[in-house]
């Protein structure tokens, strides 16, 4: 059974730090890992969606790497701002399905 | 990206009666539609699967009885929580596969039911 790992489960970092944000997955035969960002009482929104096949996407000040065979992937946010404060979960598919495993997540303060 | 809109996204109601939360897809079909609960501090559980035309597919431990699925359009899937009481008090958020990105997924912006 797929089982998502965060850790730490919160963070509080000066603005302009950068970060990286750690996660881990025991089941490594995933066709791809996703990173959400959720806001205090509101849904998921995507950050970034790696493939298997890739080792790493970028987004503006993120970035995100997969290493399947280590069961880990890590998020790197540049610069950090107040606005980058949230929680940050990502999820691998359950076995071959489209089911989602989720990490409890990372509570990321960005302090001005 | 693909757009899912989820109501109400907050609701209060007493013990004893049932709550509807609707998620509707805005800009494409979705077959399938995903449905979470969260507790405070806790990761996304997974609650059932709904496809459109047919039965949802319920996570062990969950109570089809108690929370009822309809997926009966292509832009449309409901949860309902028949019979509330404060223990259903919680997040529940739906996912949608989003097929013409990729496989990745989005999500309604959430339900806030609290059951007094």
């Amino acid at each position: 059974k797929q089982e998502v790992t965060q850790i730490p489960a919160a963070l509080s970092v000066p603005e302009g730090e950068n970060l990286v944000l750690n996660c881990s997955f025991t089941d490594s035969a995933i066709y791809n890992l996703q990173w959400f960002r959720q806001d205090p009482g509101k849904g998921l929104t995507s950050l970034l969606l790696i493939q298997s096949s890739q080792r790493e996407q970028t987004s503006g000040r993120l970035n995100a790497s997969l290493d399947k065979s280590s069961g880990r992937s890590t998020l790197y946010i540049a610069a950090s701002q107040p606005g980058d404060s949230a929680t940050y979960l990502c999820a691998v598919p359950q076995g071959g399905s489209e089911k989602l495993v989720f990490g409890k997540g990372m509570k990321l303060t960005v302090n001005p | 990206g693909a757009v899912v809109s989820q109501h109400p996204s907050w609701v209060i109601c007493k013990s004893g009666t049932s709550v509807k939360i609707e998620c509707r897809s805005l800009d494409f079909q979705a077959t399938t539609m995903f449905w979470y609960r969260q507790f405070p501090k806790q990761s996304l559980m997974l609650m059932a699967t709904s496809n459109e035309g047919s039965k949802a597919t319920y996570e062990q431990g969950v109570e089809k009885d108690k929370f009822l699925i309809n997926h009966a359009s292509l832009t449309l899937s409901t949860l309902t929580v028949t019979s509330a009481h404060p223990e259903d008090s919680s997040f529940y958020i739906c996912s949608a596969p989003d097929r013409a990105h990729g496989d990745g997924y989005t999500f309604g912006s959430g339900t806030r039911l609290t059951v007094v």
